[in-house]
């Protein structure tokens, strides 16, 4: 089964408490996304990656960081440092873009993070 | 100005309705334009995509997109309580901090829709 999964599915977390997010795709794409979605706000991107070992910050990247070691993996790290991190968190991966041609992006089911 | 607005609802309407949803965006250089949809607490998944301007349709669904206008409509037509969902707009076009290609997707807000049997 093809697919990108994510974990936990609901993650609960103490301020000041660093926390990471999993993101695994077996859909040999290149290119991964993260995504921040709030109620009434629609998804924002907060990290990128086009290819392993590179990653560029989205949108609103204050407050998290990202690793690409692996083509299949693409984990988030939310830091104390993000000041308002209760959210759903969508990953999502496609091939690159290529001149006159749209991928599709694929996205994972989501973790639901709160902080307590 | 936001780059894509979309009207959040909620949209609630009787099965068998047509329904109508809309999203305007400001950035011309968008091309490609997408519609989502995203059942409660899962992930979002691609509906229809379009290329430039034109009409494009599957089944029940219709996508249109203005250029000229800077207006993009999805339409369901015999909507279903199936039909239930978020549905988000989302667009790209060239990213001219990145040599031209394509970039990331810019997404409104989502309409929430229910179709009542």
């Amino acid at each position: 089964d093809g697919g990108i999964t994510q974990s936990p599915k609901y993650l609960f977390r103490k301020e000041g408490q660093n926390v990471t997010l999993s993101c695994e795709q077996n859909l040999n794409h290149d290119a991964m996304y993260w995504y921040r979605q709030d109620p009434g706000q629609g998804l924002r991107l907060i990290y990128y990656s086009q290819i392993v070992n590179d990653f560029q910050k989205g949108d609103i990247a204050e407050g998290y960081s990202v690793s690409r070691e692996k083509k299949e993996s693409f984990p988030l790290t939310v830091t104390s440092a993000q000041k308002n991190p209760t959210a759903f968190y969508l990953c999502a991966s496609s091939n690159p873009w290529t001149e006159s041609s749209y991928n599709e992006q694929f996205f994972g089911p989501g973790t639901r993070l709160t902080v307590l | 100005q936001k780059e894509v607005e979309q009207d959040p609802g909620p949209l609630s309407v009787p099965e068998g309705a047509i329904v109508s949803l809309n999203c305007t965006y400001s950035n011309s250089a968008f091309q490609y334009f997408m519609w989502y949809r995203q059942y409660s607490r899962k992930g979002p998944e691609l509906l229809m995509y379009t290329y430039s301007s034109g009409n494009k349709e599957d089944g029940r669904f219709t996508a249109q997109v203005d250029k000229s206008s800077k207006y993009i409509s999805l339409f369901i037509r015999d909507s279903q309580p199936s039909d239930s969902a978020t549905y988000l707009c989302a667009m790209s076009g060239e990213d001219p901090y990145n040599g031209g290609s394509q970039g990331n997707l810019i997404f409104g807000k989502g309409t929430k829709l229910s179709v009542k049997p």
